[in-house]
């Protein structure tokens, strides 16, 4: 099993450019969440699915689309990058909303 | 806003030696919580989970908790230091009811030789 994969490993955008984290488990786990990392300031959850169709928001949801179609992917979109968004991307996975998370190696973000 | 607090942002221990991570939260009810490493890597994995509604502490290995639940604390313990436990160690629990895992923002781990 790979685990959960993350694409790209890295990324420069400038300002207003717009463009998609893609995330992929196989473990055919139900629960998938987006995490940014920031200095000092932990993991914070920017939106999370609990199956294929089902959607919510995390904690810092501003300027960031998910969807999920099917159990295996949960792609991340910027809609129009800011330099707020320079940061360190997650995505994680887990058999249901309450267990143990499984990390990507994460994306990071840079916004000129 | 439901909480983590992590009080130390960074320790060092010598290696062999013991060392103990504070970790409090602020919510009433959660079922399970987590401490996760991060090494310079990056990558995410997880040390240790302690089941909320259980009395005994869970242990891995050399990784122990300390989970009081009326204090709502959950420390980690690390016994006989190695070089390769220098990391960032997370704490993290999910509140009950919800799907929303809360973070701390970490404890910075050095393991001096």
């Amino acid at each position: 099993n790979a685990g959960v994969t993350q694409t790209p490993k890295f990324q420069v955008l400038k300002t207003g450019q717009s463009m998609t984290l893609q995330c992929a488990q196989d473990m055919n786990h139900e629960y998938m969440s987006w995490y940014r990392q920031d200095p000092g300031m932990g993991l914070r959850l920017i939106h999370y699915s609990v199956g294929a169709g089902i959607t919510d928001q995390g904690e810092v949801p501003n300027g960031y689309n998910v969807s999920r179609s099917t159990t295996e992917d949960f792609p991340l979109r910027l809609l129009s990058a800011a330099p707020s968004q320079t940061s360190v991307y997650f995505c994680a996975s887990s058999r249901t909303g309450q267990e143990t998370q499984y990390f990507g190696p994460g994306t990071r973000l840079l916004v000129l | 806003a439901q909480t983590v607090t992590q009080s130390q942002p960074e320790m060092s221990v010598q290696e062999a030696e013991t060392v103990t991570l504070s970790c409090t939260y602020d919510t009433s009810e959660n079922n399970y919580l987590f401490w996760y490493k991060q090494p310079p890597s990056r990558q995410m994995i997880l040390v240790i989970r302690q089941e909320a509604y259980k009395q005994q502490n869970a242990t891995e290995n050399r990784f122990s908790v300390n989970f009081q639940k009326a204090a709502k604390s959950f420390s980690l313990k690390i016994s006989d230091s190695q070089l390769g436990d220098t990391a960032m160690y997370f704490c993290a629990f999910i509140p009950s009811g919800t799907y929303k895992y809360i973070f701390g923002t970490g404890t910075r781990l050095k393991v001096l030789a």
